[in-house]
């Protein structure tokens, strides 16, 4: 099985930068996503990470370590739209896509 | 229509009711998928389809039947549910299983058991 942990709440100021942290333990790691959730919305695609090292897209990143069982996602420039849910999650094997129980973002003014 | 649609939107139902959940998704993928989001909990995945095959049933309880008649239908039937099983059930598509595409969500289905 999966063991993915994430922070449960992260607060942060308009204009700032955080860095949401992910560790996890898999038998098959076979890529990890990450993902964003407003409150009563679908969850929507952010970032792929299969290869060690940070992939960067626009204001997202995201790194990874395999052998450390490591990601983060940084979120740069924050505006108040990026206040949501942010969900690690990580395939083992084929099909099995497993999900952390997400952070918490609040932006403030 | 676009994208991952979810039939329907709300569903509020008694334990001895039969009802079913219907996904449909409109970009021309290859698999699909259920997962149950409860609040406070990690979104989980029920099943996985894969070119209409049922490639994983995530220990699921045979009150939830999945159907998958063609790779752009999904559907979840519902019997005998216990109030539990309340939570959002959101249908997502991919490309196909396993590849590195994202999973497109679609909005889901808040069910409610009495």
């Amino acid at each position: 099985g999966q063991n993915i942990d994430q922070p449960t709440e992260m607060t942060a100021t308009e204009g700032a930068i955080v860095q949401i942290n992910c560790t996890y333990q898999t038998s098959g790691f076979n890529g990890l996503f990450w993902y964003q959730q407003h409150a009563g919305e679908a969850p929507t695609f952010l970032s792929y990470n299969v290869l060690d090292g940070l992939e960067e897209k626009g204001r997202f990143s995201s790194f990874l370590s395999r052998s450390k069982g490591y990601s983060y996602l940084l979120l740069k420039e924050l505006q108040m739209k990026d206040s949501a849910s942010y969900l690690c999650a990580v395939r083992d094997g084929d099909y099995k896509l497993s999900f952390g129980a997400g952070t918490t973002v609040t932006v403030r003014a | 229509e676009t994208g991952v649609t979810q039939t329907p939107r709300h569903l509020v139902m008694g334990m001895t009711n039969k009802k079913s959940l219907k996904c449909e998704q409109h970009l021309g993928h290859n698999a699909m998928y259920w997962y149950k989001q409860s609040a406070k909990k990690p979104l989980e995945l029920m099943f996985v389809y894969n070119f209409k095959e049922q490639t994983e049933n995530n220990s699921v309880p045979s009150r939830f039947s999945p159907e998958c008649p063609n790779s752009s239908h999904l559907f979840l039937h519902l019997h005998t549910l216990q109030p539990e099983d309340s939570a959002l059930y959101l249908c997502a598509s991919s490309q196909e299983a396993g590849g590195p595409d994202e999973q497109f969500f679609g909005p889901g289905t808040r069910l409610t058991v009495l």
